[in-house]
This record gives structure tokens, sequence and C-alpha cells, in this order.
């Protein structure tokens, strides 16, 4: 079955460096997510993507926070200038139409000292 | 916001017993997810209604909708100890809007 793969697993960076993480999303979906999950928070949206182009942002993506989908099989999340408080697992989601079921990746823990 | 909310935030039941959660949300939907969320995983679709859908069934799980309440319920029924996780709603709106879950314990 497919399924959504990220790497790493798990990220350890100095406050203030740039970390890049990954996503393989399914194959053939067109629609592309990037959540965090603040440990013992909810599941918050940060961005999504359609068509090579942002579709939707939240307040959480500001410019510090890019997204690219650099060939045709990943998409990755830039933080330029990492913060304390950008610790927090995310996670890749993909879907092949707008509206219909999320596929998420097993996430990446961001851990920024 | 038209994030999901949930209740109980917590729940703890017997393996055998039936779990039932609710959800409720502020504003019109094009459809209601349900997603599970083992400890430290990712998480995991279970179950999507469409707005005109009130009833929905996937294996031990039945979800419900009411629209004009503003709301849903999860029902897992004949729990399993592998049941035990976070559950979430999600309100849709392309973007996932999750709310903070309820944790199940199933105890065998």
């Amino acid at each position: 079955e497919p399924e959504v793969t990220q790497t790493p697993s798990h990220q350890v960076t100095q406050m203030g460096q740039e970390v890049i993480l990954r996503c393989v999303p399914i194959s053939n979906h067109l629609y592309f997510y990037w959540y965090r999950q603040i440990l013992g928070q909810k599941v918050e949206f940060l961005v999504s993507f359609y068509n090579n182009e942002i579709s939707e942002k939240s307040e959480i993506f500001d410019d510090q926070f890019s997204v690219e989908r650099p060939d045709g099989s990943n998409f990755t999340l830039k933080i330029r200038s990492t913060k304390l408080e950008d610790s927090a697992m995310y996670f890749c989601a993909s879907s092949g139409l707008a509206d219909n079921e999320q596929f998420f990746g097993p996430g990446t823990r961001l851990t920024v000292l | 916001s038209q994030q999901g909310e949930e209740d109980p935030q917590a729940l703890s039941i017997q393996e055998g017993e039936n779990a039932t959660m609710n959800c409720s949300y502020k504003t019109s939907i094009n459809n209601l997810q349900w997603y599970r969320q083992n400890s430290g995983r990712g998480l995991v679709h279970l179950i999507l209604i469409r707005s005109n859908e009130r009833e929905k069934h996937s294996g031990r799980l039945r979800v419900t909708l009411d629209t004009s309440k503003k709301s849903s319920s999860l029902l897992i029924t004949a729990s399993r100890a592998a049941d035990t996780a976070s559950y979430f709603c999600a309100t849709v709106d392309y973007k996932l809007s999750f709310g903070a879950g309820t944790t199940v314990t199933v105890r065998a």
C-alpha cells in the first residue's frame, strides 16, 4: 500500500540554524500539506501546496518558513532560522483531491536547542 | 474557527466494551473526518463522512453526523487493547482543522 514517507525521523539543531524536512508524498496525489504538533498540543495546519504553489497558509507559516517541490517526488519544508518554539513534530500529508482523506507521514521530530 | 472539539478529553474502558466520543464544530462543512494517533506517531485516517450523510460504518467503527447540531460521534465497538490511542475529528476546508482529541485507553 502506498504511503507518505518523511526524513529524517528526528532532527536536532541549534537555534538559528536552517533545517530542511523532507517528505515523499503518495505518487499520484496532487495536494500536499505540512502540519505540526507541539508536544501535548493540537495538530496545527501550516501550509497547503497545489500545482506548484502555496494554496493556503496559516499564521504560523511566516517568512521563516518555505516549501518546495524540487522534483516530481519530494516535498520539503525549510525553516530558515530555527527558534526554540519551533520544536515540534512536523507531519507531511497528501491527498488525491482537495477535500478527500489526507494520508499522513510518520512525522519528523524537530528539537531546537 | 472551524476546528472540531472532541469530548470527552479522556476515556478508559475495559476490552470488549464500546467507546463513544463526540465532536462539535462551529461552521458549515463539506465533510468531517476522524483520525487516530498512536503515541508519538503519525495520524491514521479512519473515516470520512460527507455533509449529506448521517451515518457511516467501517469495520468496528460507526460515525454519525448531525449537521443541524454541528456534531459528530465516533463509536468503536468491541474495543481491543490495540485501539488505545488518541482520536481526533477534523473539519475540512481544504486544510484539516483538528481538535485536541480524545485519549482512549483500553484495559486488557
